[in-house]
């Protein structure tokens, strides 16, 4: 079974500083895991994946994660954050051959 | 192919009626996942499909929902009865499950359902 904890429902930074949104996940198999974006009233967007391989990956809009297995974290980072990242970020955890389970969701807020 | 369709956008309905959501999925993609979301939540598991084999059922889904992906294709997730509780966004996603590994899922602009 897999299941993700996303540490803190809001975050808010100014414009130009660092984000980081955290998401520390549990799996009894090796696990694929995704960071989802979701503006209001839409769907969710693919922001980066981890499937195996290089644990930094890079996704759209300038986001990066690192899949650190000992710390079973797999958090989100952005170097300067822009108004128009601010959304609902979700992170996702699923297993070989199973569904997709998702985290609560942080909301991300982005001041002048 | 333009990504997972949902259909219809908005739903208002009475509270006792039934209602059905249609998704089509992108074509090529064998797997169709029913999630539902409510305000300030992240989406939660109903079920999924892989081809026209529904593989798991949540146990948040009462036996006033049922899922059909009846040729493997489009998908529809009806409510007998509805609920006040109902109300949510119901969003579809699919992905190309290749048998070796989970691939990100893509998500339709979901249905959002008012029951009143």
């Amino acid at each position: 079974a897999q299941s993700v904890t996303q540490l803190g429902s809001h975050v808010s930074v100014s414009e130009g500083a660092l984000v980081l949104l955290r998401c520390n996940y549990s799996s009894s198999v090796p696990p694929y895991l995704f960071w989802y974006v979701q503006y209001p009233n839409q769907g969710l967007q693919l922001l980066l994946k981890y499937t195996t391989g290089a644990t930094l990956v890079k996704g759209i809009n300038g986001f990066e994660a690192e899949f650190k297995k000992s710390e079973t974290s797999f958090h989100l980072t952005k170097p300067s954050a822009h108004m128009s990242d601010a959304a609902e970020y979700f992170c996702d955890v699923s297993g070989t051959a199973s569904k997709l389970t998702f985290g609560t969701g942080t909301r991300l807020q982005v001041t002048l | 192919d333009t990504g997972v369709s949902q259909d219809p956008r908005h739903k208002i309905t009475k509270r006792g009626q039934n209602v059905t959501f249609r998704c089509d999925p992108i074509s090529e993609h064998n797997r169709l996942y029913w999630y539902r979301q409510t305000l300030g939540q992240g989406p939660e598991f109903l079920t999924y499909f892989q081809n026209e084999a529904q593989l798991e059922k949540s146990r948040l889904l009462s036996d006033r929902f049922s899922a059909e992906r009846p040729k493997g294709s489009f998908s529809t997730l009806e409510i007998q009865r509805t609920e006040q509780g109902d109300s949510a966004m119901y969003l579809c996603a699919s992905s190309p499950f290749l048998g070796q590994g989970n691939t990100e899922a893509f998500f339709g602009q979901g249905t959002r359902l008012t029951v009143v």
